[in-house]
């Protein structure tokens, strides 16, 4: 079974800085997929980043970017440029074969301080 | 298209109350599933489906029964609530195939069981 670890239960940062959210993993597979999904105090779940682990590049939109490493089993993300709209709970998870089960870590708190 | 839609957004229950969790998705997603959020544990897989007619147990399928009837809905039952259930509840959907598809997310539902 899969397992996703997020050991920062919150974080803070302030606004224009660069943070960086960990998240580490455990798998046997050698292909698979790792999100990281934002949570606003709204509730609703939205799609940051998403990385295939038979990619090299680490994936990169806007502001945000990761450092994968798999030999680590290490996901991490980071936020350039904080602004205030990304305060919110981060989740970081993993996807065994396309368009099936998702596997969350417990989440980090991030607030952005103006 | 409306997306991902989930009845009702708030829900109390007593103890040994029965209802059913309302999921409709209007994007002719094959795969839905079942998540519960509950603070510090992240998002765990309840139920999930690959078409109508074919559902499966997630992690923690307790206490929870699901049917696929139509591609479109995917409702959620409990047939006795207990306090345990008390947690918010997300509905997911995405296309199926070997290429990856994203899975979107409902608002969710906050039930509480006293």
């Amino acid at each position: 079974a899969q397992t996703v670890t997020q050991s920062q239960p919150e974080m803070s940062v302030q606004e224009a800085e660069t943070v960086t959210l960990s998240c580490t993993y455990d798998t046997s597979e050698n292909n698979y997929y790792l999100f990281w999904y934002k949570q606003p105090p709204s509730r609703q779940m939205i799609l940051v980043i998403r990385q295939e682990a038979y990619k090299q590049q680490n994936a990169t939109e806007n502001r945000f970017s990761v450092n994968f490493q798999k030999a680590a089993k290490s996901f991490s993300l980071k936020i350039s440029d904080s602004q205030l709209g990304d305060t919110a709970m981060y989740f970081c998870a993993f996807m065994k074969q396309a368009n099936s089960k998702l596997t969350f870590g417990k989440g980090i708190t991030l607030s952005v301080r103006p | 298209n409306a997306g991902v839609t989930q009845t009702p957004k708030f829900q109390v229950l007593k103890t040994g109350q029965s209802m059913t969790l309302q999921c409709a998705q209007d994007m002719n997603h094959e795969y839905m599933s079942w998540y519960r959020q509950d603070p510090g544990m992240g998002l765990r897989l309840i139920h999930y489906s690959v078409g109508a007619g074919i559902t499966d147990q997630g992690e923690v399928p307790n206490g929870y029964n699901v049917s696929r009837s139509t591609t479109e809905d995917f409702p959620l039952r409990l047939l006795s609530a207990a306090p345990s259930q008390t947690s918010v509840y997300f509905c997911a959907s995405s296309y199926r195939g070997l290429a990856y598809n994203e899975q979107f997310f409902g608002p969710g539902t906050r039930l509480t069981v006293l």
